[in-house]
């Protein structure tokens, strides 16, 4: 089982709908990220949160510490926001470093 | 740009050739990081260097060779790579382990095919 567990996998949905994507994590953190993966591979950093809530326009970061989770909204969906979505975790073990979720595929449509 | 950027974006390669990968970046960062994105599998962590130095070498095949000359440059090295080692591989940075406001900045990467 992975540290760090997405879902859905992948998500199709129309433009204008509300989108949630989910994280749940099994390991002590020191932040957790949102990361955005378009085709081509770069990786833009969404959120990084270590508690609470954060919002970026249409975007909004929660974390739950005591439930090990995290959710992803997008508002007003729009094509533009296809992409692939990623959790990842900043923990300790030797180096500070990130572990990734697999990633959560989402295709809004027109 | 994100402010780390990475040459070449694409490269193919046969199992015998020696190539390099390169990665600069002018944040500031004293971090910098390789990872490997492999088709259908999270991102893995390859090497971590901390202010110039190699801290994590997270089980990887000596056919891959880090090298960070300076704070803003880091290089992998690959020789006599196998098939299955294509994938795209990306670089980052971070202040601190991505604990400052920053996080993490991340490269677009470099999209590998081993022939």
């Amino acid at each position: 089982k992975n540290e760090v567990e997405q879902s859905p996998q992948n998500l199709t949905a129309q433009e204008g709908e509300f989108i949630t994507i989910n994280c749940s994590y099994s390991v002590g953190i020191s932040a957790l990220h949102w990361l955005q993966q378009h085709p081509g591979g770069g990786i833009v950093s969404l959120f990084m949160l270590s508690s609470g809530k954060k919002k970026h326009g249409r975007l909004i970061a929660t974390i739950n510490i005591q439930e090990k989770h995290s959710s992803l909204h997008i508002t007003a969906s729009h094509p533009r926001d296809s992409a692939v979505y990623i959790c990842a975790v900043s923990i300790r073990r030797g180096a500070q470093k990130l572990v990734f979720g697999q990633g959560t595929r989402l295709t809004i449509n027109p | 740009e994100t402010g780390v950027t990475q040459t070449p974006r694409h490269l193919v390669m046969g199992m015998t050739n020696k190539k390099s990968l390169k990665c600069e970046q002018h944040l500031g960062h004293n971090a910098m990081y390789w990872y490997k994105q492999s088709a259908k599998k999270p991102l893995e962590l390859m090497f971590v260097y901390s202010l110039e130095e190699r801290v994590e070498n997270n089980s990887v095949p000596s056919r891959f060779s880090p090298e960070c000359p300076n704070s803003s440059h880091l290089f992998l090295h690959l020789h006599t790579l196998q098939p299955e080692d294509s994938a795209l591989y990306l670089c980052a940075s971070s202040q601190d382990g991505g604990r400052q406001g920053g996080g993490y900045t991340f490269g677009s990467g470099t999209r590998l095919t081993v022939v």
